[in-house]
């Protein structure tokens, strides 16, 4: 069975602080993509990154990076001198590569509160 | 380019009532999922329709069903409603399932009285 950890329940941080958000999916699939949304609190989900599993270059864009370790099965990301717009519930979630929903679940989320 | 749509926004309906949400998926994709989000938790696979059928479902009972038209528009029905179908509702778009991530919806709160 597929699951998939946000430790961090909330976190808390002051602008321009950096934050990591903690993501571990346990799955015995070899391959399969790994997914970040961002839920402001208008509610809708936004879609930040899709990376697979054969993948594990650090990815940066702008203050967002990531980083994949498949050996740890952990995906987390980083955002860089924060903002208060920053502030939303981030959650990760998996897709294998067949497509299969079978494992169609988000973490539980990690709530962001960037403070001014 | 609108992204995808959701009516209504809110809702408000009685226990043993039925529900109707609606979903307008992105220009130029194909499959619908829904999602259910209680507060505070994440969201929850309901189903999917690619091809006006339900390709694959979440573990939710049958009183939840949806449809999909040939535009690729979508229906949630929620049959006799229960307090804890109190949720956000959340619709999301995709092209070929959802490879390239999806597009959500600001979804419909739907609270059961």
């Amino acid at each position: 069975a597929q699951k998939v950890t946000q430790a961090q329940t909330e976190i808390s941080v002051v602008e321009k602080e950096d934050v990591t958000l903690d993501c571990v999916y346990e799955t015995r699939d070899t391959t399969y993509y790994l997914f970040w949304y961002k839920q402001p609190p208008s509610g809708e989900l936004v879609f930040l990154i899709r990376r697979n599993s054969f993948d594990e270059q650090n990815e940066i864009s702008g203050r967002y990076s990531w980083n994949f370790q498949k050996s740890t099965s952990s995906f987390n990301f980083t955002i860089t001198a924060s903002q208060v717009v920053d502030s939303a519930v981030y959650f990760c979630r998996p897709m294998n590569y067949g497509g299969s929903q079978g494992n169609l679940i988000f973490g539980k989320g990690t709530k962001l509160s960037v403070k001014p | 380019d609108a992204g995808v749509t959701q009516s209504p926004t809110h809702l408000i309906k009685t226990r043993g009532q039925q529900v109707t949400l609606r979903c307008s998926p992105k220009s130029g994709h194909d499959t619908v999922s829904w999602y259910q989000q209680a507060l505070g938790q994440g969201p929850q696979f309901i189903f999917q329709y690619y091809e006006e059928e339900e390709r694959q479902r979440g573990n939710f009972p049958d009183r939840f069903s949806g449809h999909q038209y040939p535009n690729y528009s979508s229906e949630l029905n929620v049959n006799a409603l229960l307090l804890g179908d109190s949720a956000l509702y959340l619709c999301a778009s995709s092209l070929a399932m959802e490879i390239y991530g999806y597009t959500f919806g600001s979804g419909t709160r739907l609270t059961v009285v």
